[in-house]
């Protein structure tokens, strides 16, 4: 899988979108770009994810650049329960194949 | 959407014991189930990688005698946990996939004391 590289972590003020930076210069043509998150003390929970075409569910955006280098993940109105890590990930969409995590952004989001 | 369960969620048990720990896809056929491990302040980290119905492929540097998997079906897949000892102590999380995706469970906080 590809290396992503993140900024280790963010703030973002309440009711403010958050826009997440995602660097993944090496990305192959059949590998998408997954979008997870982690609130403390649970499981990785799935956010959106996309190949090439920009993104969006009632979570979140996704915006991929046309080179596919690069994406950012959008949180268009940031609440205090968006606090969490977020991971970038990239991978080809194989059911065998597992998510290689890397450290993620820590989003704190601020009252 | 799609379920994963795991069981129990938290465990304290005294070093030298074993604990053993479920995965469950609760609407789908898991293929592949995953088992990550994760340290306090840590990513998750890939234990190793299970197919129903053969052996578990394991990571290097992750002991496959002391970190016992068994997928015996589709929808289970469990981790034993032997001989656990304090720096075993960790969140464990399990992930599922097969149409129509791949899921992860909510975790399992593993303490030993």
């Amino acid at each position: 899988d590809a290396k992503t590289t993140q900024p280790p972590s963010m703030d973002c003020a309440e009711g403010r979108a958050a826009n997440l930076p995602c660097n993944h210069s090496t990305i192959s043509g059949n590998e998408y770009v997954y979008w997870y998150r982690q609130i403390h003390s649970q499981g990785p929970q799935y956010i959106i994810h996309g190949l090439k075409n920009n993104e969006t569910n009632e979570m979140a955006s996704l915006i991929i650049t046309e080179d596919r280098k690069s994406s950012t993940l959008i949180l268009p109105h940031a609440t205090l329960r968006d606090t969490a890590v977020y991971y970038c990930i990239v991978r080809a969409d194989n059911y065998g194949q597992n998510f290689v995590f890397g450290p993620g952004t820590r989003l704190s989001v601020l009252p | 959407g799609a379920v994963v369960s795991q069981h129990p969620s938290r465990v304290i048990c005294k070093s030298g014991t074993s604990v053993k720990i479920e995965c469950r896809s609760l609407d789908f056929q898991a293929t592949t189930m995953f088992w990550y491990r994760q340290f306090p302040k840590q990513s998750l980290m890939l234990m190793a990688t299970s197919n129903e119905g053969s052996k578990a492929t394991y990571e290097q540097g992750v002991e496959k005698d002391k970190f016992l998997i068994n997928h015996a079906s589709l929808t289970l897949s469990t981790l034993t946990v032997t001989s656990a000892h304090p720096e075993d102590s960790s969140f464990y999380i399990c992930s599922a996939s097969g149409p129509p995706g791949i899921y992860f469970g909510p975790g399992t906080r593993l303490t030993v004391t």
